[in-house]
């Protein structure tokens, strides 16, 4: 079965501390990126990747680094979380960057205090 | 100005209805449209691809107006299961690369 696998899919964590979402998929997809949801908003880029160790800033890249090691995974890492990064996150997985062939995880739901 | 923007609502509608959506983009460049639909707490999936020629699947209709910059999406004899929030997404090309914006979405509630 397709699927884009983010973890974990809740946290509340404290102002600073580092931490890391994962996401892997399995349809060995080139393309994968990460989103920021917040209401009123709609859904912001903040890094997405052409490939194995090809990646560039999205729209919100600020307060974010990614990694591409490996086709399957891409990590989001928050290296000094503040609380305006308190938000819903989507890893996306696509053949393409184009909008029809796009895999979203379930969703990270994510505090900052 | 929001490059997509769309009316959240909520939209309130009976079982049965007919509701119609619509979505103003703002890059007269803008190639590719699609209509993604998001149940609550819940990640977008791809509804459809907006057509030139406009385009139906089922229940769902969608329509493109290039002049006018907008795109709609018309739900005909409205479900229960109907009710979510759906996003209009614009992809275009942004400094070289393709780019998708997504809209904040239209809110659908239908009501038994």
């Amino acid at each position: 079965e397709a699927q884009v696998t983010q973890n974990p899919r809740y946290l509340i964590t404290v102002t600073g501390k580092k931490l890391t979402v994962t996401c892997s998929q399995n349809m060995n997809h080139e393309y994968m990126s990460w989103y920021r949801q917040d209401p009123g908003l709609g859904l912001r880029q903040i890094y997405y990747s052409m490939n194995v160790e090809v990646t560039d800033k999205g729209d919100v890249p600020e307060g974010y680094k990614v990694s591409r090691k490996e086709k399957r995974n891409f990590p989001l890492i928050l290296e000094s979380p503040s609380p305006n990064q308190t938000s819903l996150y989507f890893c996306a997985s696509s053949l393409s960057p184009g909008g029809n062939t796009i895999y979203f995880g379930e969703g990270s739901w994510l505090t900052v205090v | 100005r929001k490059e997509v923007e769309q009316d959240p609502g909520p939209f309130n509608v009976p079982e049965g209805a007919t509701v119609a959506f619509n979505c103003t983009y703002s890059n007269s460049a803008s190639q590719s449209f699609f209509w993604y639909r998001q149940d609550c707490r819940k990640e977008p999936k791809l509804l459809m691809s907006v057509y030139s020629s406009g385009n139906e699947d089922g229940r769902f209709t969608a329509q493109l107006n290039r002049a006018s910059q907008y795109i709609s999406l018309l739900i005909r004899d409205s479900k229960l299961s109907d009710s979510a929030t759906y996003l209009c997404v614009v992809s275009a090309m942004d400094t070289g690369r393709r780019a998708l914006t997504f809209g904040s979405g239209t809110r659908l509630q239908v009501q038994p």
